[in-house]
C-alpha cells in the first residue's frame, strides 16, 4: 500500500458545526502532516506529527485541533470555523525527516458557509 | 532565509512539445522534490532529487545543489500533463520534514 487515504473528499459545514477530517497511511511512515492550500497558492504547513507526537504547530487557530491516535491515523477536528477557512486540506506522510517518500493524500475540499 | 522560486509562472504548450521548468532555491534549502498537482487537487511526487539526474518516462529532473537550482524536463507533452508543478525543499537546519514550496508553474497542454 503506497497511498495516503483522506476522507471525506468534500465537506460543507456551517460555522457552528463540528466535523473531523481523517487521514490514514499504511506505509510505516514516521511523520505525518497537515497542509492547507488556498486557491492558486502553494500548500502551507499546519501541523507535523513525528512518532505520534505533535512536533510543529504553525500558529494555527485553536478551532483546528489535530489528533494522532496511532502511527497510521491522523485526524483534524474542526469547530467554529470561519468562511476564510474554506480551502483544500491535504494530509501527507514521509518515511523519515529527510523528506524521502513524501506522499500526499487527495485532499478534503472544505467549504464553510 | 528559506527561498524557493519557480519559473515560468505559466506555460502553454501544444501537445507533443518539450518544456523545461526551473526552480532556484536558497542555501538553507535541501532535499529538493518535484510535485505535480492535477486539476482535482491531487499532489503526486514526481522526483526526490537532492542532487544529480533522474528520469521517469517522459519526465526527467536535474538538481545542481552547488549552484542552487533544479530543472524539470517534460518531453512530448500530453494533455494529461496539465496542472501545477511545484518544487519544494526542506529547511537544512530542521529535522522535522517540513516542505517549503515554490509558487508553482501552471502548465496547460492543448491538443
Amino acid at each position: 500500500d503506497t497511498e495516503v487515504t483522506q476522507t471525506p473528499k468534500h465537506l460543507v459545514m456551517g460555522m457552528t458545526n463540528k466535523k473531523s477530517l481523517k487521514c490514514e497511511q499504511h506505509m510505516g511512515h514516521r511523520a505525518m502532516y497537515w497542509y492547507k492550500q488556498k486557491a492558486k497558492k502553494p500548500p502551507e504547513l499546519m501541523f507535523v506529527y513525528s512518532y505520534e507526537k505533535l512536533s510543529i504547530n504553525e500558529s494555527v487557530p485553536s478551532r483546528f485541533s489535530p489528533e494522532c491516535p496511532n502511527s497510521s491515523l491522523l485526524n483534524l477536528h474542526l469547530h467554529a470555523l470561519q468562511p476564510e477557512d474554506s480551502a483544500l486540506y491535504l494530509c501527507a506522510s514521509s518515511q523519515d525527516f529527510t523528506g524521502y517518500g513524501y506522499t500526499f493524500g487527495s485532499g478534503t475540499r472544505l467549504t464553510v458557509v | 532565509g528559506i527561498q524557493v522560486e519557480q519559473s515560468p509562472p505559466d506555460l502553454i504548450l501544444q501537445e507533443g512539445a518539450n518544456s523545461t521548468l526551473r526552480c532556484n532555491f536558497s542555501d538553507s534549502v535541501n532535499n529538493l522534490q518535484w510535485f505535480h498537482q492535477n486539476p482535482w487537487g491531487q499532489l503526486i511526487n514526481l522526483f526526490y532529487i537532492p542532487s544529480g539526474t533522474k528520469q521517469n518516462g517522459r519526465l526527467s529532473a536535474t538538481t545542481v545543489a552547488t549552484e542552487r537550482y533544479s530543472l524539470l524536463y517534460i518531453s512530448s507533452s500530453q494533455t494529461t500533463d496539465s496542472g501545477v508543478y511545484f518544487c519544494a525543499g526542506l529547511d537544512r537546519g530542521s529535522t522535522l520534514g517540513r516542505l517549503y514550496f515554490g509558487r508553482g508553474t501552471q502548465l496547460t497542454v492543448w491538443p
